[in-house]
């Protein structure tokens, strides 16, 4: 079974604190890793797709990076526009379709 | 743009009702999805269709039917709403494996 664990659960950042968001996961076999960012009441807004382990993709103040067990969303000089919940999901080769497991998402908080 | 739309943000039923939900997204993708998202366990996939008239379950499918007679639209239907329903519902659509899914705004529904 597909297992994504994310941590923290919640974080709360200075304004210009740098820190980084963890996703542990345990897949057959990895298609690709997907980070999305949730802000409340709405649908999650796709942020990144990883495919392989060593790849890194960025984003504004957003690096979103892969090993072969766990990924990192790297989030550097945050804004108070940046707080959110972040969710991460994978997709596995051996999966029907499309389909994604998610991980419970951490909670993001930038104060100003 | 991707654009995936539910037709309602909000909606108060009463149990045992026939409820209907509805998504439709504008960008001809061939897989659709419906989950649900509970503070504590995250997102979780009820239903998911690969192509008109075709539907597999997801990890939470009881209590809960699905509809797809046309590519752009995926229902989901709960036979009779019960309070164990009450939740935030998302649609999401993808062209296929390896590209990310793009969620609607949800509908939070509320089974009193």
């Amino acid at each position: 079974e597909d297992q994504v664990t994310q941590s923290p659960e919640a974080l709360r950042l200075q304004e210009g604190e740098s820190s980084s968001l963890n996703c542990s996961y345990t897949v057959s076999g990895l298609r690709g890793l997907f980070w999305y960012r949730q802000d409340p009441g709405k649908g999650p807004e796709f942020l990144f797709t990883l495919y392989s382990a060593g790849e890194e993709k960025e984003k504004e103040r957003l690096k979103a990076t892969l090993t072969k067990k766990e990924s990192f969303l790297h989030i550097t000089a945050p804004k108070p526009e940046d707080s959110a919940t972040y969710l991460c999901a994978v997709q596995a080769r051996e999966t029907s379709g499309s389909r994604l497991t998610f991980g419970e998402g951490t909670q993001l908080t930038v104060n100003p | 743009d991707v654009k995936v739309t539910q037709s309602s943000r909000y909606l108060v039923k009463r149990t045992g009702e026939k409820v209907f939900l509805e998504c439709v997204q504008d960008m001809d993708h061939e897989n659709m999805f419906w989950y649900r998202q509970d503070p504590g366990l995250g997102l979780r996939l009820i239903y998911f269709s690969y192509d008109v008239k075709m539907k597999e379950k997801g990890d939470i499918p009881e209590g809960y039917s699905v509809s797809r007679e046309k590519k752009e639209r995926f229902s989901l239907i709960l036979e009779s709403a019960s309070t164990n329903q009450t939740s935030m519902y998302l649609c999401a659509s993808t062209y296929r494996e390896l590209h990310e899914q793009y969620f609607g705004p949800g509908t939070r529904l509320t089974v009193t």
